[in-house]
């Protein structure tokens, strides 16, 4: 059952701490994206990987952080210097780069700040 | 660099009504369109796509047709189902640069019976 997945499902963060967000794909895919989503916007890119020990910053980089070891992994940190970390996470994955690949969705983290 | 303008919502109808969800774009060269959908509490799924001008993306019930003179890719349903309230997103991948998709900010739908 290929697919992507995120976990958890909803996490919470104390003032200060830094949390990891999973994302994990099978689909064998070159490239993974990282989404923020917040009530009634748009999606705003993160960061972006096109291959494996290689990424590229987003629109909103700042107080976040990833890697990207393995091909099929790409956790996101949301570090202590992000102030406003209550949103919704998607992670996505596409075939490689090309301008007509669709992209597919994790089902999301919600993480909101205690 | 890349932008993608939607109607806000939300867009309220009745069972059977018509459906029109405007989105216009900037871009430069060739840039693929995609409109996303999303119901509650959970990821997106690609509803359609067009890659290239007159192009006219379809499924389920949902059209749209890429037009380059206009920088347009307007949803339209013919006849919508309460089962069709989500929230939908217009997106456009470039052929230049970089390579993520930019996001329109959705247009929520709800249909009542």
């Amino acid at each position: 059952d290929g697919g992507i997945t995120q976990s958890p499902k909803y996490l919470f963060r104390k003032e200060g701490q830094n949390v990891t967000l999973s994302c994990e794909q099978n689909l064998n895919h070159d490239a993974m994206y990282w989404y923020r989503q917040d009530p009634g916007q748009g999606l705003r890119l993160i960061y972006y990987s096109q291959i494996v020990n290689d990424f590229q910053k987003g629109d909103i980089a700042e107080g976040y952080s990833v890697s990207r070891e393995k091909k099929e992994s790409f956790p996101l940190t949301v570090t202590s210097a992000q102030k406003n970390p209550t949103a919704f996470y998607l992670c996505a994955s596409s075939p490689g780069g090309g301008p007509k690949e669709k992209l597919f969705f994790g089902s999301g983290t919600q993480l909101s700040v205690l | 660099g890349n932008s993608v303008t939607q109607m806000e919502g939300p867009v309220t109808l009745s069972e059977e009504a018509f459906l029109t969800i405007n989105c216009t774009y900037t871009a430069t060269g060739y840039p693929s369109l995609f409109w996303y959908v999303q119901y509650p509490g959970e990821g997106l799924q690609l509803l359609l796509k067009a890659t290239k001008a007159d192009d006219k993306g379809s499924n389920k019930g949902f059209e749209a047709t890429y037009r380059k003179e206009t920088t347009s890719f307007h949803l339209e349903k013919g006849s919508v189902q309460v089962s069709d309230s989500a929230v939908y997103f217009c997106a456009l991948r470039g052929d230049t640069g970089r390579r993520a998709l930019t996001f329109g900010s959705g247009t929520r739908l709800q249909v009542q019976p």
